[in-house]
């Protein structure tokens, strides 16, 4: 059964920093990996989304790594700004992809 | 155009009270989801379709009833909820598996 991980629970940067956050997973036989970000009381908004066959992708600022053998991907922000505080989300693709498995977030702070 | 519409977008009801909500994408999505989500937890899986045919349902109790009247269209229907079942209830699609998912902006319940 696929778990997802995401250390830290929460994160608090200066504005302007290049960042990483993290997220593990415990089944190498992931189909996908999607990145989100949520905004408090909003949906999900796609940032991100790399199939098991890719190592990354870039949209903007940001760069999303996937590593199926260590069971690590990694979300890249760089210059960070204030509208980029919010709560980030990965989740695996498993059983033929129909599903997404989340992780618990890392809620993101940038400090003006 | 990459967007999922929920409506309503705040919905009160009582225990007794029957009602729905309605979500809808014209992006051509032949797999759509129910999510509930809690406060500062991640969103868990409520129900799946693929094709207009439910695929997955997450053992959900039956006073959460879903519908898919056609490609893109799909209903929850709610009837007998517990104050617990109070959570943002969030909307998802995508086009085929592997596929990025996009989510709604999601209805805010509460069950009073």
């Amino acid at each position: 059964k696929q778990e997802v991980t995401q250390i830290p629970a929460a994160l608090s940067v200066p504005e302007g920093e290049n960042l990483v956050l993290n997220c593990s997973f415990t089944d190498s036989a992931i189909y996908n990996l999607q990145w989100f970000r949520q905004d408090p009381g909003k949906g999900l908004t796609s940032l991100l989304l790399i199939q098991s066959s890719q190592r990354e992708q870039t949209s903007g600022r940001l760069n999303a790594s996937l590593d199926k053998s260590s069971g690590r991907s990694t979300l890249y922000i760089a210059a960070s700004q204030p509208g980029d505080s919010a709560t980030y989300l990965c989740a695996g693709g498993t059983e033929g992809a129909q599903k997404l498995v989340f992780g618990q977030g890392t809620r993101l702070t940038i400090n003006p | 155009d990459t967007e999922v519409t929920q409506t309503p977008k705040h919905l009160v009801m009582g225990m007794t009270n029957k009602k729905s909500l309605k979500c809808e994408q014209h992006m051509g999505h032949r797999a759509m989801y129910w999510y509930k989500q809690k406060a500062k937890k991640p969103p868990e899986l409520m129900f799946v379709y693929s094709y207009e045919k439910l695929s997955i349902n997450e053992s959900v109790p039956s006073r959460f009833s879903p519908e898919c009247p056609n490609s893109s269209l799909l209903n929850l229907h709610l009837h007998a909820l517990q104050p617990e079942d109070s959570a943002l209830y969030l909307c998802a699609s995508k086009e085929t598996s592997g596929s990025e998912q996009f989510f709604g902006p999601g209805t805010r319940l509460t069950v009073l």
